[in-house]
């Protein structure tokens, strides 16, 4: 069964700044979810990637099948940026799996 | 842009009694999960459902817990007999085929608190 792992798990900045969050997994994937959680509590899917790199506006994800790692990239950060980012894989290799095994998110907050 | 939809928004139950989540998923998604989420916890991986029957679960879904698709657009969660620790946020989500490949819609929640 996938392991997934973030950090950090709390980060502060301030508006502007490049912000990098890291996910790493145990177990071979078919692909990687990055959500976001509003501090309401709604997920938000951002991205689903299995090789290389996607970009939606200031959001950047990159993914490294070989070392099972994962990062998402905030360009010019802003307040509203400010939520639980989270990253989960598929419980189980092969891409086969029917639900997704989470990390234990990191709580972003940029300060203005 | 299509949405899951669940209700409803936060539900109080009395330890003991019956509780059921509704939820909605997009209409030509064919897979559901239900995923809980203790405060301040990650977020868990309950059921799969698709064909009109349960595909995988976890550890967690043990003999209180009950999913049905019963009109062709609801798909709901039963807690039959409420424990305090079913206190959670538990959310709904479908995808158009399976996760490994495709993004899971998911909707915003629905907030259990068990007195």
């Amino acid at each position: 069964k996938n392991e997934v792992e973030q950090s950090p798990q709390n980060l502060t900045a301030q508006e502007g700044e490049f912000i990098t969050i890291n996910c790493s997994y145990s177990v071979g994937i078919s692909a990687l979810h990055w959500l976001q959680q509003h501090p309401g509590g709604g997920i938000v899917s951002l991205f689903m990637l299995s090789s290389g790199k996607k970009k939606h506006g200031r959001l950047i994800a990159t993914i490294n099948i070989q070392e099972k790692h994962s990062s998402l990239h905030i360009t010019a950060s802003h307040p509203r940026d400010s939520a639980v980012y989270i990253c989960a894989v598929p419980m189980y290799s092969g891409g086969g799996a029917d639900g997704l095994t989470f990390g234990k998110g990191t709580h972003l907050i940029i300060q203005p | 842009e299509p949405e899951v939809t669940q209700t409803p928004s936060h539900q109080v139950t009395q330890m003991g009694q019956e509780v059921i989540l509704r939820c909605v998923p997009i209409s030509n998604h064919l897979y559901f999960y239900w995923y809980r989420q203790i405060l301040g916890q990650k977020v868990e991986f309950l059921v799969s459902f698709y064909n009109n029957e349960i595909s995988e679960k976890s550890e967690i879904f043990d003999d209180q817990f009950s999913v049905e698709r019963p009109d062709g657009s609801n798909f709901t969660l039963k807690i039959r007999s409420t424990k305090l620790e079913d206190s959670a946020m538990y959310f709904c989500a479908s995808s158009r085929v399976r996760v490994g490949n495709q993004p899971q819609h998911f909707g915003d929640g629905t907030r259990l608190s068990i007195l």
